[in-house]
């Protein structure tokens, strides 16, 4: 079965700096990626997704993201961090069984310090 | 595009009482999933709805029903509540045309005292 893990739980960063949220995955074959996003007590909005193609793939708010098969990891970056970047970061995977059945890490806080 | 509708935003419950939670799937989507997220947790799977029928299902007790509507809109309903069951419930849609990007409702959160 896909899991996904994301590293870290809690991340600081000073508001201007640049931002990268890990997480790897475990699949057999190339999976469907996402990043989503969530403010407290939201729901979650999609940052960007990858389906195949070019591997650094485009999101809202600035966001992008690397596939790197060999390390079976995509991870988020951003280049300059605002104070509205604050809430908590989710990667998921979706095998390419056509039901859009999501798997989730447990998700990054992301802090943004002034 | 209204999105993705649920209802309500919050519910408290007791202990062993019945519940049900609504979901619209934004417009031209066929397909509603349900998510339990616990509190400091990631999202995780329930069940899909297809169709009217039960396509998956996450590692989830029988006390997790569901129920599809001809024009897509969704119910979960969960019995025997158990304090463990308190968590914001989410309802995410998709297009089987559109492959597998599904889009989230605000969720609903359920209290149970």
């Amino acid at each position: 079965a896909q899991s996904v893990t994301q590293p870290d739980i809690h991340i600081t960063v000073s508001e201007g700096a640049s931002l990268e949220l890990r997480c790897n995955y475990s699949y057999g074959a190339t999976p469907y990626l996402f990043w989503y996003v969530q403010s407290p007590g939201q729901g979650l909005q999609l940052l960007l997704k990858y389906f195949s193609g070019d591997t650094l793939v485009q999101g809202i708010k600035g966001f992008e993201a690397e596939f790197k098969r060999s390390q079976s990891s995509f991870n988020l970056r951003k280049p300059s961090v605002h104070w509205s970047d604050a809430a908590e970061y989710f990667c998921a995977v979706v095998t390419h069984s056509g039901y859009s059945t999501l798997t989730f890490g447990k998700g990054t806080m992301l802090l943004v310090s002034p | 595009d209204a999105g993705v509708t649920q209802s309500p935003t919050h519910l408290i419950k007791t202990r062993g009482q019945q519940v049900t939670l609504r979901c619209s799937p934004k417009s031209g989507h066929d397909t509603v999933s349900w998510y339990q997220q616990a509190l400091g947790q990631g999202p995780q799977f329930i069940f899909q709805y297809y169709e009217e029928e039960e396509r998956q299902r996450g590692n989830f007790p029988d006390r997790f029903s569901g129920h599809q509507f001809p024009n897509y809109s969704s119910e979960l309903n969960v019995n025997a509540l158990l304090l463990g069951d308190s968590a914001l419930y989410l309802c995410a849609s998709s297009s089987t045309d559109r492959g597998a990007e599904a889009f989230f409702g605000q969720g609903t959160r359920l209290t149970v005292v």
